[in-house]
This record gives C-alpha cells, structure tokens and sequence, in this order.
C-alpha cells in the first residue's frame, strides 16, 4: 500500500480563493484525521471522521474551513475564502479501528499571501 | 487547560546521555497512549504505544501513570538521529479521539 496519500504537497494562494486540500486513505482504514500544524500552536485537530461520518469537529477554526469524505477512501478539506493566517501543514491521518495507531501523510504546506 | 501538555524543550543533549520526557493529559477517561516522533519537515510517525505496565523498545522505555495522568518517555545511550521532535498522543475513549501534544524538541550533540 502507498500509504496515505495528500495532494497537493505545496500550495500557494492568494488572500480570498478556495483551498480544497485532498487526501486519499489506506485502504481499509475506517477513521480519518484532519490536523493543521504551525510553529506556535502545533499540531492541532481540525475533525475527524468514523466510518465516513464526521464524529467531532470543535477544531474547525471557522465556517471558512468545511470537510468531507464522500468516499470510503477520499476526504477533502476546504478553505473558502483563504486568509494568510490560515498558513500552515495540512495533514490527514487514518487509521483503522479499534487499532489506533494513526498513518499520517506527508502534509501540504499551504502558504496564502 | 490544553488536552496533552508537553514540556517544549530544546533539550540539548551530548551523544550517550539518557533523557526523559513527560507529558500529562486532563482527560481522565483517556484510553490509549502514545509517543510519536515527528523529523523536521515530516509527517509524524509512531514511535511506540504505552502500556499500563511500562514497555520497553530497545533504548526507549515509555511509563505511564493513570493516577497522575502523565507518561513518560526516556531513551538512553542517546544517538545523533535520535534528534527530533516527540510528540505524546492521548486518544479519548469516546470516538477514537487523538490528541496530540505540541512536542518536545531533542538535539543530539556530537
């Protein structure tokens, strides 16, 4: 298996457009993690999904930011409109329950200028 | 209150030194427990799991203390490519919840 696979690795923006982040799970993985990581406040728990079905999501920042998983194996995070401080890694982790050991991708870095 | 609190660090250590991390957690219906290591510009990556009883990997041992609700990690005989962020990771019993801590940042020194 590839691993968790995130697209796209860098993305650059300007302040206002869509972000819509992309990751693609493990294959059999059943939970889906999204985080935002940054220097000062770390890794942080945007949502997270079970079974395709949004479990908890009091770390989504604001209304800007909105996730789904249309698919078993598919989630994509959204960011509608980008502001600089939403700058960050990006990343969505999976795992399979009830083993909890969590497989992260290799992030994208998103930079909104 | 932050969910995992880590101390940040740096901790500068000299190549054979023994070093310990702690970290404590607020939920007390906190289920699982465990260290990831997180290299600089990666994805973070299970270090290993923490048991009850304490558990041991090789140079690393993780504890953990459910009264207190802290786990510790230490790791001896420190090598140069031990150097990286650990990350102590707490996951809720309710809904798979993982909680990542900010990170303890270690500098092996030659």
């Amino acid at each position: 298996d590839a691993g968790v696979i995130q697209s796209p690795r860098h993305e650059v923006t300007e302040m206002g457009q869509e972000v819509t982040l992309r990751c693609k799970l493990i294959s059999g993985h059943n939970s889906l993690f999204w985080y935002r990581q940054t220097m000062m406040r770390g890794l942080e728990l945007l949502i997270y999904f079970n079974n395709n079905v949004p479990i908890d999501d009091s770390g989504m920042p604001e209304d800007r930011f909105s996730a789904k998983m249309p698919n078993a194996s598919f989630s994509t995070l959204k960011i509608q409109p980008s502001e600089p401080r939403d700058s960050a890694v990006y990343f969505c982790a999976s795992t399979y329950l009830p083993n909890t050991e969590a497989f992260f991708g290799q992030g994208t870095r998103l930079t909104v200028v | 209150r932050k969910e995992v609190e880590q101390d940040p660090g740096p901790f500068n250590v000299p190549e054979g030194a023994t070093v310990a991390f702690n970290c404590t957690y607020s939920n007390s219906a906190s289920q699982s427990f465990f260290w990831y290591r997180q290299d600089c510009r990666k994805e973070p990556k299970l270090l290993m799991s923490v048991y009850s009883s304490g558990n041991e990997d090789g140079r690393f041992t993780a504890q953990l203390n459910r009264a207190s609700q802290y786990i510790s990690l230490l790791i001896r005989d420190s090598k140069l490519s031990d150097s990286a962020t650990y990350l102590c990771v707490v996951r809720l019993g309710d809904g798979n919840k993982l909680v990542f801590g900010a990170g303890t940042i270690l500098r092996v020194k030659s």
